[in-house]
Formats: C-alpha cells, sequence, structure tokens
C-alpha cells in the first residue's frame, strides 16, 4: 500500500528556513516522479515543484531560488528545504506521487507551515 | 500558458447528476487530466486519469457513479447518484514537462 507522511511543518518567521520530509512507504522514491503542491488557508491548490525520477526538478516561479527538492533513497524520503520563507508561503504542504510522470495519483496528509512576524 | 478554468461553484440534489467542467487553455486541448476532490478539513485525493481519448483510469475503491469524458478542450467529471459524502472542492490538474498545473476548484454542493 503507498503511503505519504509529511512532518516538519510549524510556526517560523519572515526570512527563515524549514525542511519538510515526506516520508514514503509502497514504494521507491528514486524511480519516481514526485511534486509538492501547497494549499493557503481558504484557497486552492497551488503546484510547487516536481522532481523527475531522472533527477530533474523543476520549481514555480514564486518559490524559484527559495525552495530546493531533494530525496534519500536510503530513507526513502522526499525532502522540500525552504529558505527566505514570506509570509505568503503559508500553507499546507503536500507531498505527492506522480502516476509515470503524469497526474498525481496519491497524496499525503499535508504539513502546516505558518510564516508569521 | 497552460491554464485550466472551473467553474467556482455547482449544487445539485441527492440522489442527481451533475457534471463538472474543466477548460484546457488554447493551444493544450490535446492534454489529458486528473481529477482530485478534497472534501472540507480534508486533504486532497485522486479521482480519476482521465486521457486524450475519453478512457480514464480511477483510483482504487472510486463507485461508477465517477465517470470522465471529453470535448474538444473541455473535460467534465460526471457524478450520478450523488450522496451526501460527494460534497467537496473537485480541482483539476494536468502536466507539461516541468510544470503541473490546477485549476481553480469548483465547489460542489448537494441540496
Amino acid at each position: 500500500e503507498v503511503q505519504l507522511v509529511e512532518t516538519g511543518g510549524g510556526l517560523i518567521h519572515p526570512g527563515g528556513s524549514l525542511r519538510l520530509s515526506c516520508a514514503a512507504s509502497g514504494f521507491t522514491v528514486s524511480s519516481e516522479f514526485m511534486s509538492w503542491v501547497r494549499q493557503a488557508p481558504g484557497k486552492g491548490l497551488q503546484w510547487v515543484s516536481v522532481t523527475y525520477s531522472g533527477g530533474d526538478t523543476f520549481y514555480a516561479d514564486s518559490v524559484k531560488g527559495r525552495f530546493t527538492m531533494s530525496r534519500d533513497s536510503s530513507k526513502n524520503t522526499l525532502y522540500l528545504q525552504m529558505t527566505s520563507l514570506r509570509v505568503e508561503d503559508t500553507a499546507v504542504y503536500y507531498c505527492a506521487k506522480d502516476s509515470s510522470g503524469t497526474a498525481i495519483d496519491y497524496w499525503g496528509q499535508g504539513t502546516l507551515v505558518t510564516v508569521s512576524p | 500558458q497552460l491554464v485550466l478554468t472551473q467553474s467556482p461553484s455547482a449544487s445539485a440534489s441527492l440522489g442527481a447528476s451533475v457534471k463538472l467542467t474543466c477548460a484546457l487553455s488554447s493551444g493544450h486541448s490535446n492534454y489529458g487530466i486528473a481529477w482530485h476532490p478534497q472534501q472540507p478539513e480534508k486533504g486532497p485525493r485522486y479521482l480519476m486519469k482521465l486521457h486524450t481519448d475519453g478512457s480514464h483510469n480511477k483510483g482504487d475503491g472510486i463507485p461508477d457513479r465517477f465517470s470522465g469524458s471529453n470535448s474538444g478542450a473541455e473535460r467534465y467529471l460526471t457524478i450520478s447518484s450523488l450522496q451526501s459524502e460527494d460534497e467537496a472542492d473537485y480541482y483539476c490538474q494536468t502536466w507539461g514537462t516541468g510544470i503541473r498545473v490546477f485549476g481553480g476548484g469548483t465547489r460542489l454542493t448537494v441540496l
């Protein structure tokens, strides 16, 4: 059974850094396309980043240069390193698995990041 | 630019059917999409992937009441025999090289 469990959210001041983790089970993270998606309070889903099974990684313009996605094969875990955080980065962050680089077919339960003075 | 457009809201009565629409931007009518419902206070879940030929792959345990279809650049989700638990925000999603895109979501109210 595929499972994705995000951790690492919390309250952080503007300009700070935070690292989110997504522990996967039921499949191998390094062999799949993986995404991070966020949802600000009361808003819709917003794509953040995607990493391909071959290693290429892409980011939404709103986070480019500030967020970095990575994987640890030994832990079967996906990470999102977030720096220079802004109030507008406040959101629930979801880890998601792609189906062969197309549709998202599994979602994690999400972790809340609150950026506040 | 790859954009998905959804109506903000829809409503239908318990036991009735409803058809939700997701429109692909000009020049992108050959893209597949996926549907992801999000019930109140819960995370999104995968419902189905809708291919350009109209075929679809559903997630585990998704009943036959949910079906997808296409017409040109529009993608549809039809829910029949509406139940109270179908009340949710429904997001469509598509993909391109180095990008994933979500529609703004349609809030479905079951009356």
